[in-house]
């Protein structure tokens, strides 16, 4: 199993473009979120989902968007970058949310 | 809303000791109560689920505890070695959603 697989590792934007950040899980795992993590912030969930075709918003959704139409990817897309949305992004998954969630090796994102 | 506070000053402790880390969080008791371990530059990793209705779980060298009245988890690493330095985090469900959060987590150092 490969886990939970995150592209791109880097992606450097200018102020306005938008992007997909990718996700994908081989676990079979219903559960997937996405978190975005800065200094002395921790970890704040974005989005999230409970299975394919059900999406809900986190603490912090402004700015992105998700869809789920299988069960093993979870896009995130920024709409239109700004400076504000510079950080490392994590992607997650689980059988449910109330287990061991795996993390994703992270996309390290910056806005110019 | 649930807010969790992990302190956010290093923990230096030498090896061989007991590390202990405190998780406090504001609101109604979590269902559960998560703790993960994060690498720099790497996703976190889960180690130890406790349920509310568990007052102790134990992994090797790791040992999570959990007062509902205090509101309050502590995570113990015992015989503490340079290997178990890196930033512990903890998480928590929102209550009654699919939500989870995690607070800021706490860097230990563990010197020779």
């Amino acid at each position: 199993n490969a886990g939970v697989t995150q592209t791109p590792k880097f992606q450097v934007l200018k102020t306005g473009q938008s992007m997909t950040l990718q996700c994908a899980q081989d676990m079979n795992h219903e559960y997937m979120s996405w978190y975005r993590q800065d200094p002395g912030m921790g970890l704040r969930l974005i989005h999230y989902s409970v299975g394919a075709g059900i999406t809900d918003q986190g603490e912090v959704p402004n700015g992105y968007n998700v869809s789920r139409s299988t069960t093993e990817d979870f896009p995130l897309r920024l709409l239109s970058a700004a400076p504000s949305q510079t950080s490392v992004y994590f992607c997650a998954s689980s059988l449910n949310q109330d287990n061991e969630q795996f993390f994703g090796p992270g996309t390290r994102l910056t806005v110019l | 809303s649930q807010k969790i506070e992990q302190n956010s000053e290093a923990l230096n402790i030498q090896e061989g000791k007991t590390a202990t880390l405190t998780c406090n969080y504001t609101n109604y008791s979590p269902a559960y109560l998560q703790w993960y371990r994060q690498d720099p530059g790497r996703g976190p990793v889960f180690l130890l689920l406790i349920r509310e209705n568990e007052k102790e779980k134990r992994k090797e060298r790791l040992k999570v505890t959990f007062d509902t009245t205090l509101k309050q988890s502590l995570f113990h690493i015992t015989a503490s070695q340079p290997a178990d330095s890196a930033t512990y985090l903890c998480a928590l469900d929102m209550g009654n959603t699919d939500k989870l959060i995690f607070g800021t987590g706490t860097r230990l150092q563990v010197f020779p």
